[in-house]
Formats: structure tokens, sequence, C-alpha cells
């Protein structure tokens, strides 16, 4: 059964950066996916962040992409975000969430779930 | 960018009714590579629906997907107790791989 895990910070400053791990267990990082950060601020719908392929290509929400990195870390099997020069329209739950494909092709959605973890940009 | 539009924004029901959520895409969506996901408070969303139409692993058959050129629509055929929550669509087929603004199903 794969798992996925969300840790970090919980409170960030402002103009600060947000960093945050998904440690993923049950597959391995390597493994045929888009592997995805989505985040939702308190009360309102989702938003994708972006995402990172196994090969290392990213593709970013096009409202963020100046200030996010999504990265792999094979040794540890997990990925990390990081977005910078935080405000508190940043403060949101923070997802980790996977996209299976075969050859390319998707064969699903976004089918695993993080439990999410609540980051806070405040002074 | 694709935009998704879910409507209603609200949706109240009975248990035993049927409840139709429906998502209209600005642009053609590649592959019908459209979900739907399930959130109740305090939980992350559930994948239901992928494919437009497919029902994800242990999705009860109460719930179907169905597509009309741009327009999606995902049906609970007969509400349980457990369905009441909110309701998200997404296209993943392009990036950015866009969310619909969501449709809460309430208890009447």
């Amino acid at each position: 059964q794969v798992h996925l895990q969300e840790s970090g910070p919980g409170l960030v400053k402002p103009s600060g950066t947000l960093s945050l791990t998904c440690a993923v267990s049950g597959d391995s990082i390597s493994s045929d996916y888009w592997w995805s950060w989505v985040r939702q601020p308190p009360g309102k719908g989702l938003e994708w962040i972006g995402e990172i392929y196994h090969t290392g290509s990213t593709n970013y929400s096009p409202s963020l992409k100046s200030r996010v990195t999504i990265s792999l870390d094979k040794s540890k099997n997990q990925f990390s975000l990081k977005l910078n020069s935080v405000t508190a329209a940043d403060t949101a739950v923070y997802y980790c969430t996977r996209v299976p494909l075969v050859r390319g092709i998707f064969i699903t959605a976004l089918d695993c779930w993080g439990q999410g973890t609540l980051v806070t940009v405040s002074s | 960018e694709i935009v998704l539009t879910q409507s209603p924004g609200t949706l109240s029901l009975s248990p035993g009714e049927r409840a139709t959520l429906s998502c209209r895409a600005s642009q053609s969506i590649s592959s019908s590579y459209l979900g739907w996901y399930q959130q109740k408070p305090g939980q992350a969303p559930r994948l239901l629906i992928y494919g437009a139409s497919s029902r994800a692993t242990g999705i009860p058959d109460r719930f179907s997907g169905s597509e009309s050129g741009t327009d999606f629509t995902l049906t609970i055929s007969r509400l349980e107790p457990e369905d009441f929550a909110v309701y998200y669509c997404q296209q993943y087929g392009s990036s950015p791989r866009t969310f619909g603004q969501g449709t809460k199903v309430e208890i009447k």
C-alpha cells in the first residue's frame, strides 16, 4: 500500500521560504508517476501547484512559477516543495499526491494523497 | 490554461435522491483526462472518477461520470449519508492541471 506523508514547518514568516517534503513509502519515487503538490487555503478550493516526473522534468502553475521549485531526492524516496517570498495568501493546507502513467499515458488521475499539512504564514 | 466551471455551487438534497453535478471546460480536454474528487471536512480529497467515466478502485457504482464535448457530469444515483461532501473536477490532460471551484452537496 502506497503512503505519502508531508512534513515541514507549520509556521513561516512573511517573505520567507516555505519548504515541505513528501516521503513516499510502498513504491519507488523512480516509478512512472508525476509527483504533485496541491494546496487548499482555509475554507477554499483546491489549487494545483506543480509536479515533477521521475526524470526530473517539472511543470508549475503559471501564477506560482516564479516562486516555486519542486525537486526529487531518489536516495530518500521523497520529493520536495519550496515556495519563496511567501505572504499570508500562501497560508493553506498543502497536499502531496501523484498521477500514475504507463509508457507516458495517464492510467488514472490523482489516485493517492497525503493527509495534508497546514502551513501558516505569519510573523 | 483550461478553466473548469462547476455548477451549482451548492446542491441541497435528501438522502436517497439523485445528485447531478456539472463541470464545464473552457476548451477541449485531451483524451478525456477529467477526474472527480470527493472531499470531506478535515480530509484529503479522494479520487472517484478518472478518464471522465471510469470509477476508481473501491468506488461504489452509484457514482458515475459522463461527458459531452466540454461538459462533464458526475451523477450520484441515490445519495447515501456519507456522500454529503464537496466535489471537485480536475483536468489532468494539460499543464497546468486545473481544478474546478467545487460543488457542495448538503443535506436538505
